[in-house]
């Protein structure tokens, strides 16, 4: 079965801080694609990245960056710089193969004070 | 615009009643899905719809039901036997293939006074 664990449930930091949320995953599928979501006060979730089994290839949107690493089965996600605006609920998520459902992780509160 | 609607925002109900939860997409997509949140917790599954007619328990359907009788509504009912009714639900669709994203809407507060 698959699973997706986020040890951290809360983080805090001071505005400009670089701050890393961690996101572990199990699965017996060769191919599987992870996710992050972010959900701000408003409580709709936000997509933010995709990424499949086969591309470990790190990416960087902006101040937002992802590091996949298969050997350790992590797909973390760090904001440099931290904002306020960046207060939020971020939740990792794993699709398996053909099923077509989001296994999520119980989600890192992230509270980036000024 | 494209995207999920959820109505209400806010529901309150009483013990023993049922309750139906409306959610409505315009973007086109075959899969639709329902999630439960509770306070401090991640998101599980509910129900899911890869196609019109169809739909498949998730992880916590006891309790709950729903219909898919047209691609873009997808409604949840909550009824009396749900024990602990009480949460955050949030719809979600997505083009119905596993390297999609899903797309969420807004959610629903459900109350049970």
């Amino acid at each position: 079965a698959q699973k997706v664990t986020q040890a951290q449930t809360e983080i805090s930091v001071v505005e400009k801080e670089d701050v890393t949320l961690d996101c572990v995953y199990e699965t017996r599928d060769t191919t599987y694609y992870l996710f992050w979501y972010k959900q701000p006060p408003s409580g709709e979730l936000v997509f933010l990245i995709r990424r499949n089994s086969f591309d470990e290839q790190n990416e960087i949107s902006g101040r937002y960056s992802w590091n996949f690493q298969k050997s350790t089965s992590s797909f973390n996600f760090t904001i440099t710089a931290s904002q306020v605006v960046d207060s939020a609920v971020y939740f990792c998520a794993l699709s398996e193969g053909m099923r077509n459902m989001l296994t999520f992780g119980g989600g890192t509160r992230l509270m980036v004070k000024p | 615009d494209g995207g999920i609607t959820q109505s209400p925002k806010y529901l309150f109900r009483k013990e023993g009643q049922n309750v139906t939860l409306s959610c409505e997409q315009n973007l086109n997509h075959d899969a639709m899905y329902w999630y439960r949140q509770d306070p401090g917790q991640g998101l599980r599954l509910i129900y899911y719809s890869q196609i019109v007619n169809d739909f498949q328990k998730g992880d916590i359907a006891e309790g709950y039901s729903v219909s898919r009788e047209k691609k873009e509504s997808f409604p949840l009912t909550v009824t009396s036997a749900q024990k602990n009714p009480t949460a955050f639900y949030l719809c979600a669709s997505s083009q119905g293939a596993p390297y999609n994203e899903q797309f969420f809407g807004p959610g629903t507060r459900l109350t049970v006074l």
